[in-house]
């Protein structure tokens, strides 16, 4: 069974940092993208960065860019993404997630596997 | 950067059919993704490429997807299919993954 299970979260003031991590189980973790996507209080869901199988590659919402870092270790199967000059507009829960069906590019469609989420709260 | 709209909510009774809209420009030439969430838990993938149902979901859901607008139906709508759905693809052109704003869908 698939577990994706996160860490790390909490409150803090902004300008401040914080790392997520979020530990895999059940599957092969080197051979999958992994991907952070976030929800503000009552919103809809945003992608904020995926990483590639190898940690070779990786992509960010141009909100974060700068400013968060998203990093794989295939040895602990743990997906992390770090974050630093965090705004009060990045409070939400973050979940990680699964990336599959992947395209000719190699890229994946979507998110097959998702955790439970973790609340960060951003404010003074 | 690409933009997926969905309407914000959808009442429907039970029994009935609930069609959830996801437009986007020229959404037909991408693979669409749904995805249902429930208050306090995770989104859950209910249907991929369009119209692939993932093991346990059940056959009451499918989708469409033609030039610019995506279609999640649920059929024979429950009680329990209330919550909010999101659609989501992956854009080329930017190498980003965008969801729609989500529809909550209520069963009256």
């Amino acid at each position: 069974e698939v577990q994706l299970v996160e860490s790390g979260g909490g409150l803090v003031q902004p300008g401040g940092s914080l790392r997520l991590s979020c530990a895999a189980s059940g599957f092969f973790f080197s051979s999958y993208w992994m991907t952070w996507v976030r929800q503000a209080p009552g919103k809809g869901l945003e992608w904020v960065a995926s990483i590639k199988q190898d940690g070779s590659e990786k992509y960010y919402v141009d909100s974060v860019k700068g400013r968060f870092t998203i990093s794989k270790d295939n040895a602990k199967n743990s997906v992390y993404l770090q974050m630093s000059s965090l705004r009060a507009e990045d409070t939400a829960v973050y979940y990680c997630a699964r990336g599959e069906g992947y395209n000719y590019e190699s890229f994946p469609s979507y998110f097959d596997s998702w955790g439970q989420g973790i609340l960060v709260t951003v404010s003074s | 950067s690409y933009v997926l709209t969905q309407p914000p909510s959808l009442s429907e009774a039970p029994g009935k059919t609930a069609s959830i809209t996801c437009e986007g420009n020229d959404i037909g030439s991408k693979g669409v993704h749904w995805y249902q969430q429930k208050p306090g838990q995770a989104p859950l993938l209910v249907i991929s490429f369009d119209n692939d149902r993932p093991s346990g979901i059940p056959e009451r859901f499918s989708g469409f997807n033609s030039e610019n607008t995506a279609t999640l139906t649920i059929s024979r709508v429950e009680a329990g299919d209330e919550a909010d759905y999101y659609c989501q693809v992956w854009d080329r052109s930017s190498g980003h993954w965008v969801f729609g704003g989500g529809t909550k869908l209520t069963i009256v």
